[in-house]
């Protein structure tokens, strides 16, 4: 597997507004995940999208994938002060198990 | 299910001091990771095991760490002797084969190395 890289590294904006962060890879893959990691807790998986996807919904989440740029995008509408977070992607490439994350994109939203 | 399970929460110890933490994984899960994050390095992967076999120890930061998994349902990270430097949240975390490495994640064990 490889890491993926997360931007904006950090991101501030007001309940009620959309979230979007994104993140890059290098190499093809299978499949990407999100997750999401509330401060001082563990890693909560979010959505996964796998390569022959080009878009995800689930409630408030949106991912897309652009398997030719080598990107995906989380966005968040509607945030809430409990969507304060950070946020991870995991490329998944070949049989490998093991996930690598990278720095994340630390979200906070204010009342 | 009660989900992935680590034991201690918290533990303060001093330098030179041997230092064991415990996991177990959700129930039927095969594959098993051991995490380490700090504000400096981020997370990262130590350690991780299919079927109770160590496949991947390249992440593991020296010879004072070593992991276990006697069984498919416990396992355990050491660190001996312990260092200021060790200090840092340690997570485990479970997968199951064919769920496209979806991993869930315990709680953490919070070290701290006087």
């Amino acid at each position: 597997s490889q890491q993926g890289e997360e931007d904006p590294q950090a991101l501030s904006i007001q309940e009620g507004e959309n979230a979007t962060m994104n993140c890059s890879y290098k190499t093809s893959i299978n499949n990407l995940q999100w997750y999401r990691q509330n401060s001082g807790r563990g890693l909560v998986h979010l959505i996964l999208i796998r390569s022959n996807e080009r878009e995800k919904h689930s409630g408030r989440l949106r991912v897309t994938l652009d398997t030719s740029k080598k990107s995906s995008s989380l966005l968040i509408t509607a945030s809430r002060a409990a969507d304060t977070a950070s946020y991870f992607c995991a490329p998944i490439s070949g049989g490998y198990n093991k996930l690598i994350f990278g720095a994340g994109t630390r979200l906070a939203v204010h009342p | 299910d009660a989900g992935v399970i680590q034991s201690p929460r918290h533990e303060v110890t001093e330098m030179g001091q041997e230092v064991t933490l415990r996991c177990k994984p959700i129930s039927g899960h095969d594959y098993l990771f051991w995490y380490r994050q700090t504000m400096m390095r981020g997370l990262e992967l130590l350690i991780y095991f299919n079927n109770n076999v160590p496949i991947d120890d390249s992440g593991m930061p020296e010879d004072r760490f070593s992991a276990k998994m006697p069984n498919a349902s416990f396992s355990t990270l050491k660190i001996q002797p312990s260092e200021p430097r060790d200090s840092a949240v340690y997570f485990c975390a479970s997968s199951l084969t064919g769920s496209y490495n979806e991993q869930f994640f315990g709680p953490g064990t919070r070290l701290t190395v006087l």
